[in-house]
């Protein structure tokens, strides 16, 4: 069984350039979370969907980042324009929110690199 | 004050060692509670969750102290494949689903 996909896993580009990070969660899994991680903050939420709709995009840094999730299999984080102090190593995350069901399921992450 | 404090170590210790991690965290209203394995450059898995009464699995144990709001991991007989940072994981005050992980504790276990 296909755990949660994540495309691209490496990704360089230049300051100013617009970069979309790729998301498909665990199929019948009705919440997806997309997470950033640094040595100096560690993991962050971002955003999270249920059933697709933005819950919670309390964590997005700034307007240069967006969220969506236009079905149930897939999902993408864009930063336009990107900066260097968005590199990062980008999870997404799905989990299934029946009773008790509240593990999530990372993906291996797209490290982003930002020149 | 961070939602979710832990000591970032290393620890370091030689295999069959005993090795406790403490966390602490600072929403009193958290329902749930895990520890999350993070090997170098992979994504975070669920290691255990954290249960009132306490929890073990194997050779590893969890504890849960409501009133000082603090979480342990203790790992008995270390392997070198235990080798990776433990995170501490609570749900956050605004649903059950979203989740507040610190930022982590790394473990080095060696021959």
């Amino acid at each position: 069984d296909a755990g949660v996909i994540q495309s691209p896993r490496h990704e360089v580009t230049e300051m100013g350039q617009e970069v979309t990070l790729r998301c498909k969660p665990i199929s019948g899994h009705d919440y997806l979370f997309w997470y950033r991680q640094t040595m100096m903050r560690g993991l962050e939420l971002l955003i999270y969907f249920n059933n697709n709709v933005p819950i919670d995009d309390s964590g997005m840094p700034e307007d240069r980042f967006s969220a969506k999730m236009p079905n149930a299999s897939f999902s993408t984080l864009k930063i336009q324009p990107s900066e260097p102090r968005d590199s990062a190593v980008y999870f997404c995350a799905s989990s299934f929110g029946g009773a008790g069901g509240y593990e999530q399921f990372f993906g291996p992450g797209t490290r982003l690199t930002v020149l | 004050r961070k939602e979710v404090e832990q000591d970032p170590g290393p620890f370091n210790v030689p295999e069959g060692a005993t090795v406790a991690f403490n966390c602490t965290y600072s929403n009193s209203a958290s329902q749930s509670f895990f520890w999350y394995r993070q090997d170098c450059r992979k994504e975070p898995k669920l290691l255990m969750s954290v249960y009132s009464s306490g929890n073990e699995d194997g050779r590893f144990t969890a504890q849960l102290n409501r009133a000082s709001q603090y979480i342990s991991l203790l790992i008995r007989d270390s392997k070198l494949s235990d080798s990776a940072t433990y995170l501490c994981v609570v749900n956050g005050n605004t649903g059950f689903q979203k989740l507040v992980f610190g930022t982590g504790t790394r473990l080095l276990v060696s021959p």
